[in-house]
């Protein structure tokens, strides 16, 4: 099956730095990413749709400044939380649509930020 | 009314046992369907998708009542290795937008 890569699977850092979380697409190509968010013991949250060559669209709530998405490539988006703060501590997951498999989704494997 | 909605459970079933799972969905216009398991501190995997004909896998049995916007899940005999939370999803549409998840309902299968 299609495969999706994250990286890096789990981050720490200080309040007020930011972070990169890559997001690749490994054996296909996908126009459209997308990046959740998940509390301990919450439900999965969509936060943005990346598009490639296009600006990520935001679900209402989401800061597009606090959360910079990039996906500059059929295989590459990128999400950067920018001056992390302790309630940014959350699990990041990104997923992929391979739209020749019916339009199956594919999860990575998730990033677990913890902002001290 | 939540595009989908799951009861949250949990059902605690003995190993052996069948269980099975409901979902209703909102958007009489959604195309296709799915149901994910995510393991605690894991992310979402496709378990199976699910057709107006119903489909098999295993031990698992996906239905789909469109006239019902009803999906159902059925486990046959629940191993330990079942415990998980199971999510109804829904495309509501082709193209680029995201799938709509349920809020899942959570198995544990105690030996």
């Amino acid at each position: 099956g299609a495969v999706v890569s994250q990286h890096p699977s789990r981050v720490i850092c200080k309040s007020g730095t930011s972070v990169k979380i890559e997001c690749r697409s490994l054996d296909f190509q996908a126009t459209t990413m997308f990046w959740y968010r998940q509390f301990p013991k919450k439900s999965l949250m969509l936060m943005a749709t990346s598009n490639e060559g296009s600006k990520a669209t935001y679900e209402q709530g989401v800061e597009k400044d606090k959360f910079l998405i990039n996906h500059a490539s059929l295989t590459l988006s990128t999400l950067t939380v920018t001056s992390a703060h302790p309630e940014d501590s959350s699990f990041y997951i990104c997923s992929a649509r391979d739209q020749s498999l019916q339009e199956t989704q594919y999860f990575g494997p998730g990033t677990r930020l913890l902002v001290l | 009314r939540k595009e989908v909605e799951q009861d949250p459970g949990p059902f605690n079933v003995p190993e052996g046992a069948t269980v099975a799972f409901n979902c209703t969905y909102s958007n009489s216009a959604s195309q296709s369907f799915f149901w994910y398991r995510q393991d605690c501190r894991k992310e979402p995997k496709l378990l199976m998708s699910v057709y107006s004909s119903g489909n098999e896998d295993g031990r698992f049995t996906a239905q789909l009542n469109r006239a019902s916007q009803y999906i159902s899940l059925l486990i046959r005999d629940s191993k330990l290795s079942d415990s998980a939370t199971y999510l109804c999803v829904v495309n509501t549409n082709s193209g680029n937008t995201p799938l709509v998840f349920g809020k899942g309902t959570r198995l544990s299968v105690i030996a």
